[in-house]
């Protein structure tokens, strides 16, 4: 069965842009979370979608948002672009949440310049 | 002091060598434990998951919880060169989000 799918694969913004990242889950797969990855801290949970509904979110600022679409595919937003939101953003789908483990995409490289 | 410890590494072994890597955690609330493989430029695999203490086999791969003293391992038999990846350790409370591990870079050499 198809995997979990990011786009775009890389990304290059600069300084006060915004940017959508788009993630389409496991075929019936009904939890979607993103996280972002950085050498420095590692990975860190932004927020899970459930059955279109944000069911759990991360301590990130309002300028990281998301949503979840009738089909499961998701959605991230992150508006006013920062030097420091460089980084790898990674979908994970899963069935119910990450209780049994996650399927990842292969992330969405963003550089902010 | 984090809630999940794991080495950095990196950890170097010689090809068929007996790998171990460990996480540490503070938190007696943690029930479900994963561990993932990361691959350069790739996302997170999920290798195995293990509900609560004992052992769990999976082919090369044994995943072990000791919830009595906050520790789980994963040990790798006859380590292979495309073993050599990052690996995380994971863990949740039940509340479907994990915490996850900084990740242990691993170097199987030929």
């Amino acid at each position: 069965k198809a995997g979990v799918t990011q786009t775009p694969r890389y990304l290059i913004k600069t300084r006060g842009q915004q940017v959508t990242l788009s993630c389409s889950p496991i075929s019936g797969h009904r939890s979607v979370s993103w996280y972002q990855q950085t050498p420095g801290q590692g990975l860190q949970f932004l927020f899970e979608y459930f059955s279109e509904t944000q069911r759990n979110k991360g301590n990130f600022p309002g300028r990281f948002s998301g949503r979840q679409f009738s089909n499961s595919r998701s959605e991230m937003n992150v508006s006013t672009l920062e030097l420091g939101d460089s980084a790898l953003y990674l979908c994970a789908s899963s069935l119910e949440g990450g209780n049994y483990g996650y399927t990842f995409g292969s992330g969405t490289r963003l550089t902010v310049v | 002091q984090k809630e999940v410890e794991q080495d950095p590494g990196p950890l170097s072994v010689p090809e068929g060598a007996i790998v171990s890597l460990n996480c540490t955690y503070s938190n007696s609330a943690f029930q479900y434990f994963m561990w993932y493989r990361q691959y350069s430029r790739k996302g997170p695999e999920l290798l195995m998951y293990t509900y609560s203490s004992g052992n769990k086999e999976d082919g090369r791969f044994t995943a072990q919880v000791d919830k009595s003293s906050k520790y789980i391992s994963l040990f790798i038999r006859d380590s292979q060169p495309s073993d050599s990846a990052t690996y995380l350790c994971a863990m949740t409370r039940g509340s479907y989000i994990p915490t996850f591990g900084r990740g242990t870079s691993l170097i199987v050499h030929p």
